[in-house]
């Protein structure tokens, strides 16, 4: 199994272009998350979904959105990138009751 | 607003020391998890204390869950180098449904 894969591992952008930040998962599990990781600020949670057809938003959901088509695939869209939205983006994948953490391998971006 | 905060943020031992990290969260959960991240890389789950356990062992990892405090404590024992990496406490927030992490502990474990 792969596990969760991310797909960039580094993105540039320019202030005002979008992007879509992929994840993946092989390993079935409902549950999906999002988190960026800021220095000192440990890691906050973006938006997750428990469910194909269902997400909902976490601690700083504004300026991403988020869709999920398929249990596979969580993908992460930046509607019109900043400044502010440079860090370093994780994917998770849980699977209930005790929704213990599969993590990606990160995608470190930076927005000039 | 974060649901755990790591106690201490740094800390440095010698090699074969213990390290203990501390962890406080505000409201009431249903297990506390520990996670390692390694510099660069994605967090690794470690260790998860349900609500109803008080301590719980794991190789070199002890975990000790007070709900009362509303606080948990993460200690390795003879520690490595290898162990050097930053360390997360994460708990489930009141509707179950997302996993908040805290800031962390940075470990350094010099030989």
């Amino acid at each position: 199994n792969a596990g969760v894969t991310q797909t960039p591992k580094f993105q540039v952008l320019k202030t005002g272009q979008s992007m879509t930040l992929q994840c993946a998962q092989d390993m079935n599990h409902e549950y999906m998350s999002w988190y960026r990781q800021d220095p000192g600020m440990g890691l906050r949670l973006i938006h997750y979904s428990v469910g194909a057809g269902i997400t909902d938003q976490g601690e700083v959901p504004n300026g991403y959105n988020v869709s999920r088509s398929t249990t596979e695939d969580f993908p992460l869209r930046l509607l019109s990138a900043a400044p502010s939205q440079t860090s370093v983006y994780f994917c998770a994948s849980a699977e209930p009751p005790q929704y213990e953490q599969y993590f990606g391998p990160g995608t470190r971006l930076t927005v000039t | 607003s974060q649901q755990g905060e790591e106690d201490p943020q740094a800390l440095s031992i010698q090699e074969g020391e213990n390290a203990t990290m501390n962890c406080s969260y505000k409201t009431s959960i249903n297990n506390l998890q520990w996670y390692r991240q390694n510099s660069g890389r994605g967090l690794v789950h470690l260790i998860l204390i349900r609500s109803n356990e008080r301590e719980k062992h794991s190789g070199r990892l002890r975990v000790t869950l007070d709900t009362s405090k509303k606080s948990s404590s993460l200690l390795i024992t003879a520690s490595r180098a290898a162990d050097t990496a930053s360390y997360f406490c994460a708990t489930r927030n009141q509707a179950g449904t997302a996993l908040i992490f805290g800031k962390g502990t940075t470990l350094s474990v010099s030989s």
